[in-house]
């Protein structure tokens, strides 16, 4: 079992449509939570970060932490075709800043 | 306020030799961290430097090392290539044990 797990998709999404990409993580200590945006060809861009459990909204972005079932998920409102991308999940369960990635889900949005 | 800086942007190296590669942090970042990025294996811990002392070490051999000055620049340098170390090669500074920034990159390409 990977320690951070999401669906590599592609998911299509119309524009103009709700995304919703999910992550699993299998260590409980895990403390912090990230979602980076990357474009092929480009690095990562953190779009947001969640410490406790619950929602978190940055614009179009939400993001959900359930640490009982070790699940955090992104949400993003009204896509655009400029969202397309890949989406990777991170996971900080060290002191310091050691992130354990998953392997992205690739997202499209179609006009 | 600049973002994390790498350098080269791109490198072509030959088996056996050696490279080493740069990064800037953000101003007043003091924690750097280094990843690998491949199709195969996705984006991978290598060390992170915290206050010139690493603070986190990812599972790759002793070949990765790196180290970090006063003024918070890092390097990080591959010994012995092999066409297997072809990949991206991330910079990420953070502020404290929070969000972590990445560079454009250094892509490396072993021949």
């Amino acid at each position: 079992q990977k320690e951070v797990e999401q669906n590599s998709g592609p998911l299509s999404v119309p524009e103009g449509a709700i995304a919703s990409l999910n992550c699993t993580y299998s260590d409980r200590v895990s403390q912090s939570f990230f979602w980076y945006r990357q474009y092929s060809g480009k690095s990562p861009e953190l779009i947001m970060s969640i410490y406790s459990n619950g929602d978190k909204e940055d614009g179009r972005f939400t993001a959900q932490l359930n640490k009982a079932s070790q699940y955090v998920s992104l949400l993003i409102r009204d896509s655009q075709p400029s969202d397309s991308a890949t989406y990777l999940c991170a996971v900080n369960k060290a002191a310091g800043n050691k992130l354990t990635f998953g392997g992205g889900t690739r997202v499209l949005v179609k006009p | 306020k600049a973002g994390v800086t790498q350098t080269p942007r791109y490198l072509i190296k030959t088996r056996g030799q050696q490279v080493t590669l740069s990064c800037s942090p953000i101003s007043g970042h003091r924690s750097v961290s280094w990843y690998q990025q491949t199709p195969g294996q996705g984006l991978q811990f290598l060390f992170e430097y915290f206050s010139e002392t690493q603070r986190n070490k990812g599972n790759f051999p002793g070949r990765f090392s790196g180290r970090q000055f006063s003024n918070s620049r890092s390097e990080m340098n591959v010994s012995t290539l092999e066409l297997g170390d072809s990949a991206l090669y991330l910079c990420a500074s953070s502020f404290r044990d929070t969000e972590a920034f990445f560079g454009q990159g250094t892509r490396l390409t072993v021949v």
